[in-house]
């Protein structure tokens, strides 16, 4: 089935430090989601991405909707404690359909 | 508006039991998914209800099972429950297909022993 590969699987950073990570698939999608995980709580959806190219921020987070269209890109500026969680790249493998593949997800440390 | 909410929070079953997990949805939203989330698989698609019909499934066995109900709010059932059912279950709304946003809820973790 579609997989999506995401990297890297965790980071430890410092307070203050920018972070990037991506997500690839040999697949094509047409929407890319991100996607923030804190434990014992469910995924909270920060950014959509629809077309290919397109550059969406929330805040101090940054998305990218890859050109090829097999894969997306997040980056964290500035990094902040509360920024900790598990980030998870998803996609729909059907457009016809409301169902999201995940990647393995991100996790972040940050030493303050 | 009130977000995804879902009960219980906690489960503990014994082998062999069922159980049954419920989901309301945001107001409005008339699609519902449920996934399996575990340590070794990752966030897993189980099924999908729009309109009180199944859409999706996932490749899930016949003992995992769902329903919505007229006002959009569902349930999932898993049957014969073993170790391996052990796992956060999410379900997620959503209001417009063609936007693909899912909003989740806070999760039911099930532990069976």
């Amino acid at each position: 089935g579609q997989q999506l590969n995401q990297s890297p699987q965790s980071m430890f950073i410092q307070e203050g430090e920018d972070v990037s990570m991506n997500c690839t698939s040999s697949s094509i999608f047409n929407t890319w989601l991100w996607y923030k995980q804190e434990p014992g709580e469910g995924p909270v959806l920060l950014i959509a991405l629809y077309k290919a190219g397109e550059l969406t921020s929330n805040g101090r987070l940054t998305a990218q909707f890859g050109i090829t269209r097999k894969d997306s890109f997040l980056n964290i500026s500035a990094s902040i404690p509360s920024d900790v969680g598990i980030y998870f790249c998803a996609a729909p493998p059907d457009q016809g359909a409301q169902k999201l593949v995940f990647g393995q997800g991100t996790r972040l440390t940050i030493n303050p | 508006k009130a977000g995804v909410t879902q009960t219980p929070r906690y489960l503990i079953k014994t082998r062999g039991q069922q159980v049954t997990l419920s989901c309301s949805p945001i107001s409005g939203h008339r699609s519902v998914s449920w996934y399996q989330q575990t340590p070794g698989q990752g966030l897993q698609f189980l099924f999908e209800y729009f309109s009180e019909t199944q859409r999706n499934k996932g490749n899930f066995p016949g003992r995992f099972s769902g329903r919505q109900f007229s006002n959009s709010r569902s349930e999932m059932n898993v049957s014969t429950l073993e170790l391996g059912d052990s796992a956060l279950y999410l379900c997620a709304s959503s209001f417009q297909d063609s936007e693909k946003k899912a909003f989740f809820g806070q999760g039911t973790r099930l532990t069976v022993v």
